[in-house]
């Protein structure tokens, strides 16, 4: 079974230019989510995906970050424009929702971003 | 506030040693917790999921409990090995169906 798909892996840009990362997750997995890791914490859940619809943004700065799940498979997260605080690992995974009880999360290997 | 605590932030252990790694959270309601290892440069692999109503889970060397009154979990490692050194996470379900993450402890096993 392949894993979840992300790239690029690495990404140097400077401040105020856009970057865009992407995700392909485990087939037939209903629900996607975008991480964001900064060196030395844990990860935190920026946005969820329900098949192509949101479930959870409450985390997403709105002003700068958006994410699309077209089609309900891949996604995309887009940072216009980045700022230096935004350098960190961007982690995508997915899970098939069954039954009442979250199923096991499966990561991909993230997208290191650096901004000078 | 919903909160994950890792502590220690760093371990190191002799090769062949058996250690514990905590866990603990704030809020006693959870759904459920899960065990995620970290290499460096990789994403995260799930290591152990225990429900609410469960009190442990076992895979191979690795043993995880769970103490919703106290809000604590421990991670038991056993035989630890050189292939075991990576970052320990611990993420908690609070019933708002997403993870919150403690900060992680780096294990380092030294041969």
């Amino acid at each position: 079974e392949a894993g979840v798909a992300q790239s690029p892996r690495y990404k140097i840009i400077e401040k105020r230019q856009s970057v865009a990362f992407w995700c392909n997750p485990i087939s037939g997995h209903a629900t996607l989510y975008w991480y964001q890791q900064i060196l030395g914490q844990g990860p935190k859940l920026l946005i969820q995906f329900q098949n192509n619809g949101v479930v959870d943004d409450s985390q997403l700065p709105k002003d700068r970050f958006s994410a699309e799940r077209l089609k309900g498979v891949d996604s995309t997260l887009k940072i216009q424009p980045a700022k230096l605080e935004d350098s960190a690992v961007y982690l995508c995974a997915s899970s098939y929702r069954q039954g009442q009880f979250q199923e096991t999360q499966y990561f991909g290997p993230g997208t290191r971003l650096l901004v000078l | 506030k919903q909160e994950v605590t890792q502590i220690p932030a760093a371990l190191s252990v002799p090769e062949g040693e058996n250690l514990v790694l905590n866990c603990s959270f704030t809020d006693s309601a959870i759904y459920n917790l899960q065990w995620f290892r970290q290499d460096p440069g990789k994403g995260l692999t799930s290591l152990l999921l225990i429900q609410s109503s469960q009190r442990e889970q076992t895979s191979g060397r690795l043993n995880a409990s769970l103490d919703k009154s106290s809000g604590r979990s421990t991670l038991y490692i056993a035989a630890s090995q050189p292939g075991d050194s990576a970052t320990y996470l611990c993420a908690v379900n609070f019933g708002n169906e997403k993870l919150t993450f403690g900060t992680g402890t780096r294990l380092t096993i030294i041969p």
